[in-house]
């Protein structure tokens, strides 16, 4: 059974810092990863996402990466900024069509 | 503007007292899903449909029903609530197929007293 994980559970960074956000899943047969932004109370944005046959994929000041093998992916925020702060979610979907999601990182930007 | 829209955002109800949410996309997407949000725990699927009329069970489906008469609706039925169905709840929709991933609505936030 999928399972995903995302570490750290919170993070608090100054302005400016660069920051990267960890996902790790359990079983590499997955079709296509996705990182998504959560504010408190509202609904999921959709960041990135990232096909099985991608290395990586960029948005403006993100960068998402995907290694499959090793079950990982990591999200790069350049030159944090306050308004970054939110909880960020990575999902897995797999072969079954089920997507299967981390329980976030919070992060908490400072001015 | 593409979007998925659930209705209504915030619901207050009584132990017993049957409701729906609501959850409309006018994207022509295959599949749709319903999720429920909880602290500590993630968010958690519900039920999902491939396409009208296929619905199957996610990891939560006590409780709740659905169905996909229509390739646009996916309404979320409470027949009995009770108060552990507090929780906030957001539908999603995606074209089928692996190249594709999630559009989410705003949620609808649900308390059972």
């Amino acid at each position: 059974k999928q399972e995903v994980t995302q570490i750290p559970a919170a993070l608090s960074v100054p302005e400016g810092e660069n920051l990267v956000l960890n996902c790790s899943f359990t079983d590499s047969a997955i079709y296509n990863l996705q990182w998504f932004r959560q504010d408190p109370g509202k609904g999921l944005t959709s960041l990135l996402l990232i096909q099985s046959s991608q290395r990586e994929q960029t948005s403006g000041r993100l960068n998402a990466s995907l290694d499959k093998s090793s079950g990982r992916s990591t999200l790069y925020i350049a030159a944090s900024q306050p308004g970054d702060s939110a909880t960020y979610l990575c999902a897995v979907k797999d072969g079954g069509f089920k997507t299967i999601f981390g329980a976030g990182t919070r992060l908490f930007v400072k001015a | 503007e593409a979007q998925v829209t659930q209705n209504p955002r915030y619901l207050i109800t009584v132990t017993g007292k049957k409701l729906t949410v609501t959850c409309s996309q006018n994207m022509n997407h295959e599949y749709m899903s319903w999720y429920r949000q909880d602290p500590g725990l993630g968010l958690r699927q519900i039920y999902y449909s491939m396409n009208v009329e296929v619905t199957d069970k996610g990891d939560v489906p006590e409780g709740y029903k659905v169905s996909r008469k229509e390739k646009r609706n996916f309404p979320l039925i409470l027949e009995s609530p009770s108060p552990n169905q507090t929780s906030l709840y957001f539908c999603a929709s995606s074209l089928r197929g692996e190249l594709y991933g999630y559009t989410f609505g705003s949620g609808t936030r649900l308390t059972v007293v």
